[in-house]
């Protein structure tokens, strides 16, 4: 089944306003990444948090993880047009000497002008 | 510009083709990756390579061949695809150091936009 589930799917805000998104999972990490893609385009890497912190902030991003809820959240704030993209959360699972992340589908964040 | 490319872009193969994906990464990781994704459903690891072996495979039809020659390169051979496979393929690698046991980010390549006729 599905590790990471992000929450909305969808959200569109004004300009200037805060996001937030959610993710939660269902077994232990080592660690929680967050990633953004433009549309048709690859991934990339915005923050990792480690199972023993509870809240990163990286400019306008913060995040947080609470392992007794199994969850994270991501939070962009003074939202602006460029931060329009797909926003996935991913959990490291510790498989031998590589990760192997399992990717949330996603939410589809759009912020209007 | 992530430091990690693939070719071709955009590739268009009937389902009795063969072809081949290619990706290259400049980082000096040590682990690759193939994930697959396809529209309203989330990205899909296929392949992960760990200093040039594989180490896993997640139970992708044998008409997927990965190929990872070195560290830098690795490959995704098709053939007898069906349109079903007409995806997203995206390369990613990171570097991993299993006995520190540090984690690190993935970086990603732009993907190759795949579709079967």
């Amino acid at each position: 089944s599905q590790q990471g589930e992000e929450d909305p799917q969808a959200l569109s805000i004004q300009e200037g306003e805060n996001a937030t998104m959610n993710c939660s999972y269902k077994t232990s990490i080592n660690n929680l990444q967050w990633y953004r893609q433009n549309s048709g385009r690859g991934l990339v890497h915005l923050i990792l948090i480690r199972s023993n912190e509870r809240e990163k902030h990286s400019g306008r991003l913060r995040v947080t993880l609470d392992t007794s809820k199994k969850s994270s959240s991501l939070l962009i704030t003074a939202s602006r047009a460029a931060d329009t993209a797909s926003y996935f959360c991913a959990t490291d699972m510790i498989n031998q000497g590589a990760q192997k992340l399992v990717f949330g589908q996603g939410t589809r964040l759009t912020i209007n002008p | 510009e992530t430091g990690v490319t693939q070719t071709p872009r955009h590739l268009v193969m009937g389902m009795t083709n063969k072809k081949s994906l290619k990706c290259e990464q400049h980082l000096g990781h040590n682990a690759m990756y193939w994930y697959k994704q396809s529209a309203k459903k989330p990205l899909e690891l296929m392949f992960v390579y760990s200093l040039e072996e594989r180490v896993e495979n997640n139970s992708v039809p044998s008409r997927f061949s990965p190929e990872c020659p070195n560290s830098s390169h690795l490959f995704l051979h098709l053939h007898t695809l069906q349109p079903e496979d007409s995806a997203l393929y995206l390369c990613a690698s990171s570097q991993d150091l299993s006995t520190s046991g540090k984690r690190y980010e993935q970086y990603f390549g732009p993907g190759t936009r795949l579709t079967v006729t």
